[in-house]
C-alpha cells in the first residue's frame, strides 16, 4: 500500500530564507510522486511532479524536489522564500490498483514567511 | 480558457437535508474525482469515475452520491445519511485514470456548512 508522511505540520522561515518541507513515502512499486499548493480557501495547483526520469525534479515558483528512494524521500526546497508562497503544501504518491489510479495525500504542511 | 469550475463557492444546509455540489470542466479529461478537506487530514477520496456513466466508491463514500452522465460533469449529492458533512470539499480531473503518472487538476472548492 501507498502512504506518505509529511513530518512538519507547521514550518516558519523568514522571507529570502531557505525553504525545506520534508516528505516520506511509502510504495510497493516505482511511484509518482508530486508536490501541490493550497493557498487558503482555494483549489490545489501542481508545484512539480516525479515519474522516474531526472531525480531532481524542478517545479514552478523556484521551487524544487529531489527523489532519493534509498530514504523513501520526496523533500520541496526552495532557496529563498518570498512572502506569496505562504500556503499549504501537500506531498502525494500516485497509487495505481486495478480500479485506475489514484492519489494519496499527505496531511499537509503549513507554510508561514515572515517579513 | 480550460479549467474546472464548482459551484457554489459556499454552501449553507440544514440538518436533514439533502445538497448537490456542481463540478465542470472542459478539459476533456475522462476522469473525475471528488474530495473532502478537512483540517489537519489532507484530502480523503469519496468517489470517483473513469468514464461516463461509471463511478467507483472512493475512501469515504458513505452518506455521499454522484452521478456522471456526461464527461464534463460529475455533481456530489451529500445526503441527510452523511454524520459530519461540514467541510471543504475539491472536485478535480485527470486525462485518464489508468496511467499512474497523470496528475490531477483542481477546482476552486466548495465549502460546506451544516447548520
Amino acid at each position: 500500500a501507498q502512504s506518505v508522511t509529511q513530518l512538519d505540520s507547521h514550518v516558519s522561515v523568514s522571507e529570502g530564507t531557505p525553504v525545506l518541507l520534508r516528505c516520506n513515502y511509502s510504495s510497493s512499486y516505482s511511484p509518482s510522486l508530486f508536490w501541490y499548493v493550497q493557498h487558503p480557501n482555494k483549489g490545489l495547483q501542481l508545484l512539480l511532479k516525479y515519474t522516474s526520469a531526472a531525480t531532481l525534479v524542478k517545479g514552478i515558483n523556484g521551487f524544487e524536489a529531489e527523489f532519493k528512494k534509498s530514504e523513501t524521500s520526496f523533500h520541496l526546497t526552495k532557496p529563498s522564500a518570498h512572502m506569496s508562497d505562504a500556503a499549504e503544501y501537500f506531498c502525494v504518491v500516485s497509487h495505481l490498483g486495478l480500479d485506475g489510479n489514484k492519489l494519496v495525500f499527505g496531511a499537509g504542511t503549513i507554510l508561514r514567511v515572515k517579513s | 480558457d480550460g479549467g474546472i469550475t464548482q459551484s457554489p463557492k459556499y454552501l449553507f444546509r440544514k440538518e436533514g437535508q439533502n445538497v448537490t455540489l456542481s463540478c465542470e470542466q472542459n478539459l476533456n479529461h475522462d476522469a473525475m474525482y471528488w474530495y473532502r478537506q478537512d483540517p489537519g487530514q489532507g484530502l480523503r477520496l469519496i468517489y470517483y469515475s473513469q468514464i461516463v456513466n461509471d463511478f467507483q466508491k472512493g475512501d469515504i463514500a458513505e452518506g455521499y452520491s454522484v452521478s456522471r452522465e456526461k464527461k464534463e460533469s460529475f455533481p456530489l449529492t451529500v445526503t441527510s445519511a452523511q454524520k459530519n458533512p461540514t467541510a471543504f470539499y475539491l472536485c478535480a480531473s485527470s486525462r485518464t485514470s489508468g496511467t499512474y503518472n497523470n496528475e490531477q487538476f483542481f477546482g476552486p472548492g466548495t465549502r460546506l456548512t451544516v447548520l
